[in-house]
């Protein structure tokens, strides 16, 4: 099972709503991460969690909070959002943590539409 | 301050013949390179990768050659196919350093049968 999972597909919130996206994977893997990719540009790295504990947050707003509730599920709480946040929301994984050398593997993705 | 980098943002293949899309770095202190693949609306997904001190891997129709010298990389899909028609990241991991994975900007290849 080669498999990271993301829910939901889609996403239309207002920007006073709170709302979660969700990760999950079951290939054993210790690092968890987001990312946040616009349209024609390569995934930004927004968090890196490593054996469950936040390692890297690079620089991303508060109105986006991260959780790992577990080994395997990696959450991304959203609260008032702007509407330049709207993007495709990436969850990957990897068997070790940066600065391993173990590719990732991503997840289908969230697209998030802030309105 | 881009690392990586793909200067073809698109490429049209005829069906059958060779697609080559090519990567360059700027450090040398990359150890590892992976290409990804891209559908729209679907996340990357991880399609051949090489270690530094190779300077060739090939899996199936994948062959991901690397010139070290050069700060250069290219993938090769032979024959190709309509369905080979996405995105390709290149990318580049380091040992050191906390955010290790640097990603190109893309290249849309199109696949014409």
């Amino acid at each position: 099972d080669t498999e990271v999972t993301q829910t939901p597909k889609h996403l239309v919130m207002g920007m006073t709503n709170k709302k979660s996206l969700k990760c999950e994977q079951h290939m054993g893997h210790r690092a968890m991460y987001w990312y946040k990719q616009k349209a024609k540009k390569p995934p930004e790295l927004m968090f890196v969690y490593s054996y469950e504990k936040l390692s890297i947050n690079e620089s991303v707003p508060s109105r986006f909070s991260p959780e790992c509730p577990n080994s395997s599920l990696l959450n991304l709480h959203l609260h008032a959002l702007q509407p330049e946040d709207s993007a495709l929301y990436l969850c990957a994984s990897s068997q070790g943590p940066p600065p391993s050398l173990y590719e990732q593997y991503f997840g289908p993705g969230t697209r998030l539409t802030v309105t | 301050d881009q690392q990586v980098k793909q200067n073809s943002p698109s490429l049209s293949v005829q069906e059958g013949r060779i697609s080559i899309l090519n990567c360059d770095y700027t450090n040398s202190m990359f150890d590892y390179f992976l290409w990804y693949k891209k559908y729209p609306a679907e996340g990357p997904t991880f399609l051949i990768s090489i270690s530094s001190i190779k300077d060739k891997n090939e899996d199936g129709r994948f062959t991901v050659f690397l010139n070290k010298s050069a700060k250069h990389l290219s993938l090769h899909i032979v024959p190709s196919q309509p369905g080979d028609s996405a995105v390709y990241f290149c990318a580049a991991l380091r040992k050191t350093g906390a955010n290790n994975l640097f990603f190109g900007t893309g290249t849309r290849l199109t696949v014409i049968p």
